[in-house]
């Protein structure tokens, strides 16, 4: 298995619906996650942080399934801002590098 | 909100010479990271500094490639020879502590094409 895994996409919604994410790694070692989020040719963005079963920050929740080594992010009530891609990450076991999936392709849509 | 800066935000070079990249990453920042990004792929870690030292480094980090903090505030790229598959978006990255759960903040991206 890829270290990070993730459905590349895209997705195409519209405006108000929700959308959900789904992520995969191989390290069942691992403690914590993020969700980052990157616009075109621009830097990643810390989106959320993953360290227990989940978190929730106002239309975004992202859940994490040690069991099947599993993470999700789900996105309530799309914006026309959303639209990006999202990348999920995993450190490696130290902490002193980030792993990156290829990243899941967001098109929000009026 | 502070933030990491880099410089130049663009650099055009020949196969074969050297570029140096230069990142400025939030001033109280301790750990200090470099990662590439080839158009289209994903983003892809290169190296991690503490300490004056390399902590950790990839495979893509060989030879043609060194790091460096030459004072307090800058951290520099620099790759020796340059090649074409060496054509990527470079992002410099900070974070204050270095476990796992620390969030690292990226910055801008210096875009490299080799020619």
């Amino acid at each position: 298995r890829k270290e990070v895994e993730q459905d590349p996409g895209p997705f195409n919604v519209p405006e108000g619906a929700t959308v959900a994410f789904n992520c995969t790694y191989s390290n069942s070692a691992s403690q914590s996650f993020f969700w980052y989020r990157q616009d075109c040719r621009k830097e990643p963005k810390l989106l959320m942080s993953v360290y227990s079963s989940g978190n929730e920050d106002g239309r975004f929740t992202a859940q994490l399934n040690r069991a099947s080594q599993y993470i999700s992010l789900l996105i309530r009530d799309s914006k026309l801002s959303d639209s990006a891609t999202y990348l999920c990450v995993a450190p490696n076991q130290a902490g002193t590098a980030l792993i990156f999936g290829k990243g899941t392709t967001l098109s929000v849509s009026s | 909100e502070p933030e990491v800066t880099q410089t130049p935000s663009h650099q055009v070079t020949q196969m074969g010479q050297e570029v140096i990249l230069r990142c400025v990453p939030i001033s109280n920042h301790l750990y200090f990271y470099w990662y590439r990004q080839i158009l289209g792929q994903k983003v892809e870690f290169l190296v991690s500094f503490y300490n004056n030292e390399i902590s950790e480094k990839s495979e893509i980090f060989d030879d043609q490639f060194s790091v460096e903090r030459p004072d307090g505030s800058n951290f520099t790229l620099k790759i020796r020879s340059t090649k074409l598959e060496d054509s990527a978006m470079y992002f410099c990255a900070s974070s204050w502590g270095g476990g796992p759960e620390e969030t690292q903040y990226f910055g801008p991206g210096t875009r490299l094409l080799v020619l």
